[in-house]
């Protein structure tokens, strides 16, 4: 148990349509990364948030968009879906915004599947 | 830019046997190195990472990894497995600075046998 948590666990959405993932992460963590992980492969960086701000971004286009919360919730948003959109999108919580030594806590994802 | 390479896609393995999972990365600037584990429709548990220090480093559930810099390599061992082991293994790595972007490899499926 990680103490990061994600919603919906799972959703089918159609190509063109809109999708907002949740992750909601530890208190005291600042920083939130999310990844794509298409089936068969490995994790894919998108984006890392820091106290409500990018900070860095994966060969993804701008129709990924992501939003930070004060309240250590954050949101991925992806827009005009794609059929390759198609993943488990897993958020990753960090006690600093230095990335140095700490470790990231993964949340369980969200399987979205585009038709 | 980072790569990461686990040559092996799938490694059947009987119960109570050794087992080595292979990695190799490639950076131009210092790395950290993690292992990870995926259970079936489950997110990412950290079984290890090298920081620096001793090149042996031991990792939860009885597995290891050892760091060698001149073959670049970051290879996962464990003596004994169970069944319980059976589950999808990544290898990362992360750049020293101040991001916490990790780059994983493929993935290789342990498959344990009774």
């Amino acid at each position: 148990e990680t103490g990061v948590t994600q919603s919906p666990t799972h959703l089918i959405k159609t190509r063109g349509q809109q999708v907002t993932l949740r992750c909601s992460s530890q208190s005291g963590h600042n920083t939130v990364s999310w990844y794509q992980q298409a089936l068969g492969q490995g994790p894919q960086f998108i984006f890392q948030y820091y106290r409500e701000e990018e900070n860095g971004r994966g060969n993804f286009p701008p129709r990924f968009s992501g939003l930070q919360f004060p309240n250590y919730s954050s949101e991925l948003n992806v827009n005009a879906l794609e059929l390759d959109d198609s993943a488990l999108y897993l958020c990753a919580s960090s006690p600093e915004g230095s990335g140095g030594r700490y470790e990231q806590y993964f949340g369980p994802g969200t399987r979205l599947t585009v038709t | 830019a980072q790569s990461v390479t686990q040559l092996d896609s799938q490694v059947p393995v009987f119960e109570e046997a050794p087992v080595e999972l292979r990695c190799n990365y490639s950076s131009s600037v210092s790395v950290y190195l993690f292992w990870y584990v995926q259970y079936p429709n489950q997110g990412l548990q950290l079984l290890l990472k090298y920081l620096s220090g001793s090149t042996l480093v031991k990792g939860i559930n009885g597995f290891e990894a050892e760091f060698n810099k001149s073959q670049t390599s970051f290879h996962l061992r464990k003596p004994s497995v169970h069944i319980s082991d059976t589950a999808e293994y990544f290898c990362a790595v992360r750049k020293m600075d101040s991001s916490y972007k990790l780059i994983f490899g493929s993935g290789t499926r342990l498959l344990v046998r009774p």
